[in-house]
């Protein structure tokens, strides 16, 4: 597509849920990463792939947090047992080339999480 | 620990200049971005400097000291859809991307 894309773009759920996340990339980006972002906050550093493995998931909070990119294009990342604190927008971005490189990172509109 | 440092909130008047400061402490240094991000939306990239010195694009600049750890972004002429918050983000060591809490301007007619 044009840009990247993530749905859904608003998910509200009740404390203890489990959601889904999807982020679509711009073909041919081989980097994805995902961020969350609060109020007022810049982008907070959640896991980066290149291809289909996750390079770097040193920003996943806690075992509660997972994301799979198992084509190496199109992203999930999967929250179990949602706690209010997870409410945030959650940022999905891309770029040509990975870590090492020239980054300039693309991204998404972001989906809104808001757990109850 | 590693560091970004903006200021929260700046003001500024349409058709004048505003300066936005960053201030930058990381481990390693491999680049340093500037993103605006209007509310509700997206991060979407301004300039990029890796090497020190100024970057003009257009009514934004963007200047880097690697020495002082420190970079500006120059907004010239203000429209009042320069209202944004304005993000600084460093690469590190790691080239992972490393994000201040961003800028918020208000451009005021």
């Amino acid at each position: 597509g044009a840009g990247v894309s993530q749905t859904p773009s608003n998910k509200v759920t009740e404390k203890g849920k489990y959601v889904e996340l999807r982020c679509d990339p711009i073909s041919g980006h081989t980097a994805l990463y995902w961020y969350r972002q609060s109020l007022g906050q810049g982008p907070e550093f959640l896991i980066y792939f290149q291809g289909t493995g996750a390079a770097d998931d040193s920003g996943l909070p806690n075992d509660r947090f997972f994301a799979v990119r198992p084509e190496g294009s199109v992203s999930t990342l999967k929250i179990q047992r949602t706690e209010r604190g997870d409410s945030a927008v959650y940022l999905c971005a891309s770029s040509l080339g990975g870590q090492g490189t020239y980054n300039e990172q693309f991204f998404g509109p972001g989906t809104r999480l808001t757990v109850l | 620990g590693q560091n970004i440092d903006q200021p929260t909130e700046m003001t500024a008047t349409e058709g004048a200049i505003v300066q936005i400061n960053c201030t930058y402490q990381t481990s390693g240094f491999n680049g340093l971005f500037w993103y605006q991000q209007h509310a509700g939306e997206a991060p979407t990239f301004l300039s990029y400097n890796v090497l020190d010195g100024l970057e003009e694009k257009g009514r934004f600049s963007s200047f880097l000291s690697r020495s002082k750890g420190y970079s500006y972004l120059l907004l010239k002429e203000l429209q009042m859809k320069d209202s944004a918050s304005y993000l600084c983000a460093v690469t590190d060591s790691n080239y992972q991307l490393i994000w201040g809490a961003g800028t918020k301007l208000i451009i005021k007619p």
